[in-house]
């Protein structure tokens, strides 16, 4: 069974910076594109960052270049968001997902359930 | 930026009738749409990719059609588990991916 478990999210000041994680189980980790969707309160979906299979590729929305680097573990199948400068525009819950194929050009099939980062001083 | 738009954004509907979602992109995407499902406070659910294929374990009422800029997901008899929102996204011209603003279905 794929399985998605987000953490690392929090209250933190404007300016500020927060890592999440994504561990992830149930797959064979390298062989599949992973994505960050935000989603903030009462908002739709936004996309914010993907990474290929063997991590050579990241793309990311403007919104969030420049702050937020994403990056992946395989030896502890693991996914992360690093994100610098933080803004109240950024307050969201962060969900990371997982592609359905090798490369990020691909619907997502399979989503955790997320969590809550919030900007505010 | 490819800009998506779902309409109507509110789909009243009573249970056991069809509904049909529409998404339009600003460009062609060609097939490259898929179709997500979101109840409160879950995460979203994949229903459609590639326009028009079921992703595992989604019912065959589940049905996406469309090419290019149009796209149509029809539900062809909603069932009381059937009643959430709906987003469409496309994986064309990225990045970014973009969604549409979503389609709420609701119990008429």
């Amino acid at each position: 069974e794929v399985q998605l478990v987000e953490s690392g999210g929090g209250l933190v000041q404007p300016g500020g910076s927060l890592r999440l994680s994504c561990a992830a189980s149930g797959f064979t980790f390298s062989s599949y594109a992973m994505t960050w969707v935000r989603q903030a309160p009462g908002k739709g979906l936004e996309w914010v960052s993907a990474i290929s299979g063997s991590g050579g590729s990241t793309y990311y929305a403007d919104s969030v270049k420049g702050r937020f680097t994403i990056s992946r573990d395989s030896s502890k199948n693991t996914l992360y968001l690093q994100m610098n400068s933080l803004r109240a525009e950024d307050t969201a819950v962060y969900h990371c997902a997982k592609n359905i194929v090798v490369v990020p050009a691909a619907a997502v099939d399979y989503w955790g359930q997320g969590t809550l980062v919030t900007v505010s001083s | 930026e490819i800009v998506m738009t779902q309409s109507p954004a509110t789909l009243s509907v009573s249970p056991g009738e069809r509904a049909t979602l529409s998404c339009r992109a600003s460009q062609s995407i060609r097939s490259n749409l898929a179709w997500y499902q979101q109840k409160p406070g879950q995460a979203p659910r994949l229903l459609i990719y590639g326009a028009s294929t079921r992703a595992t374990g989604i019912p065959a009422r589940f049905s996406g059609s469309g090419s290019g800029t149009e796209f149509t997901l029809t539900i062809s008899s909603l069932q009381s588990e059937d009643f959430a929102l709906y987003y469409c996204q496309q994986y064309n011209n990225w990045p970014p991916w973009t969604f549409g603003q979503g389609t709420k279905v609701e119990i008429k």
